[in-house]
């Protein structure tokens, strides 16, 4: 099984600034099968990248993903006041069909 | 849009049986070439893939929960189902129902989630 691991735990921003978030794999993952979450308080996730680095609909061009491998990364150009939230990445894996989450980043507000 | 909203007990007791639906609105469960899955989170934790179901029925499990966990779907009623047997504290979480189109293309959209507690 693929573990997930995402760093950093904690990302204490100010609005307008960027954001870097990380997401490494224990193995290497197909980038078609790695996606993005956004998570706000009592809300469920909502998706944001899939593919490694592709917008999902009605996503601001602000958010941006990369990486291959087993380093992705999560990039939010200038951070607004709506995006401080808890972001996951998630993976695929065939053999057998199994979808891992990484443990989380909270983006909070500096 | 496709909309997905969860429906069962909030409260189960310990070595029973959890059961939730899912129902699908704007759209058609079995149209189209999707997965349905069930996605939980514990409080304050992160998220754990439970299983889905393909439109044809076929279904693939967390082998963590395999022997536990059984999705079906009634395409009549635009539902989907989860039943987890023996349950314990630890399977209290909120349970998210969700579509993905295949692997590639990520869980959307989601339920809103309902929460189920483990307690006697």
């Amino acid at each position: 099984e693929i573990v997930l691991t995402q760093s950093p735990g904690t990302l204490s921003l100010s609005p307008g600034e960027r954001a870097t978030l990380s997401c490494r794999a224990s193995q290497s993952v197909s980038s078609s099968y790695l996606a993005w979450y956004q998570q706000k308080p009592g809300q469920a996730p909502r998706l944001l990248i899939y593919g490694a680095s592709s917008r999902a609909t009605g996503i601001p061009d602000r958010f941006s993903g990369s990486g291959s491998g087993t380093d992705f990364t999560l990039t939010i150009s200038r951070l607004e006041p709506e995006d401080f939230a808890v972001y996951y990445c998630q993976q695929y894996g065939s053999s057998p069909p199994l979808f891992t989450f990484g443990p989380g980043t909270k983006v909070d507000i500096k | 849009q496709v909309q997905l909203q969860e429906s069962g007990p909030g409260l189960v007791k310990p070595s029973q049986t959890l059961s939730l639906t899912c129902t699908v609105s704007g759209g058609s469960i079995s149209s189209g070439s999707y997965y349905w899955s069930w996605i939980r989170q514990p409080a304050g934790k992160g998220l754990e893939w439970i299983g889905r179901i393909y439109t044809s029925g076929s279904t693939n499990y967390n082998p963590s929960l395999k022997s536990r966990v059984t999705i079906s779907v009634d395409t009549s009623k635009n539902q989907f189902s989860l039943k987890l047997s023996s349950v314990t504290a630890a399977d209290t979480a909120v349970y998210y129902c969700a579509r993905d189109e295949s692997p590639r293309r990520g869980f959307d959209p989601w339920g809103q989630g309902t929460l189920v507690t483990v307690s006697s």
